[in-house]
């Protein structure tokens, strides 16, 4: 069974920063293309950045470029987001998402004065 | 990249069937199979029904099926059941080495 355990959301000030952790078990994390997807509560689901197996590929949506950072330590099993210079419109609940198999359950980040 | 085009909403009745369209780019869905689709119910996180167009994970039931056309993938919920009811959303891998979602389709079973 799929099991994704996201970590380290919650409230900060403009400006501010978060790491985000997503620990995977029940699939090969190390062979999968990682996602991180973010939802705004009562809208859609937007895309927000991957990375390939062997981290030699990464991309970001505009909105995030220069401000977050996608990266994954495949000896942990674990994805990560460096969240830096974050704004309000970058709250959102965040999900952890490998290509092809089902999503954790997100993490809510507030960013707010 | 400008997001895959859904309808708002679509319905139907038990029993019946229902296909909720995804329409993209030759930049996306019309240059790859690397389309998804996920149903997600209230405050619940989404499901992967379909992957690469038209398989599906184990679990999910034959009752959802895709394919794809040009420019625009399909998802048919075939025997429609009260518990479909849901958000669906397509997504696909683009051409810039990025992923765009679709706004989003709630299905309503009348």
């Amino acid at each position: 069974e799929v099991q994704l355990v996201e970590s380290g959301g919650g409230l900060v000030q403009p400006g501010g920063s978060l790491r985000l952790s997503c620990e995977a078990s029940g699939f090969s994390f190390s062979t999968n293309w990682m996602h991180w997807v973010r939802q705004v509560p009562g809208k859609g689901l937007v895309w927000v950045s991957c990375i390939n197996p062997v981290g030699s590929i990464i991309s970001y949506a505009d909105s995030v470029k220069g401000r977050f950072t996608i990266s994954r330590d495949n000896a942990k099993n674990t994805l990560y987001l460096q969240m830096n210079s974050l704004r309000d419109d970058d709250t959102a609940v965040y999900y952890c998402a490998p290509a092809d198999h089902d999503w954790g359950q997100g993490i809510l980040v507030t960013v707010s004065s | 990249q400008s997001a895959l085009t859904q309808p708002a909403s679509v319905s139907g009745s038990p029993g019946q069937s229902i296909t909720i369209s995804c329409t993209g780019t030759s930049s996306d869905i019309g240059t790859y199979i690397y389309v998804s689709w996920y149903q997600q119910h209230p405050g619940k996180a989404p499901r992967l029904i379909l992957y690469n167009v038209s398989i599906r994970p184990s679990g999910v039931s034959n009752r959802f099926s895709g394919s794809k056309s040009g420019n625009t993938a399909s998802l048919t919920v075939s025997g429609l059941q009260a518990e479909d009811e849901a958000d669906y959303y397509c997504c696909s891998y683009t051409t810039s080495s990025t992923v765009v979602f679709g706004g989003g389709t709630k299905l309503t079973v009348l």
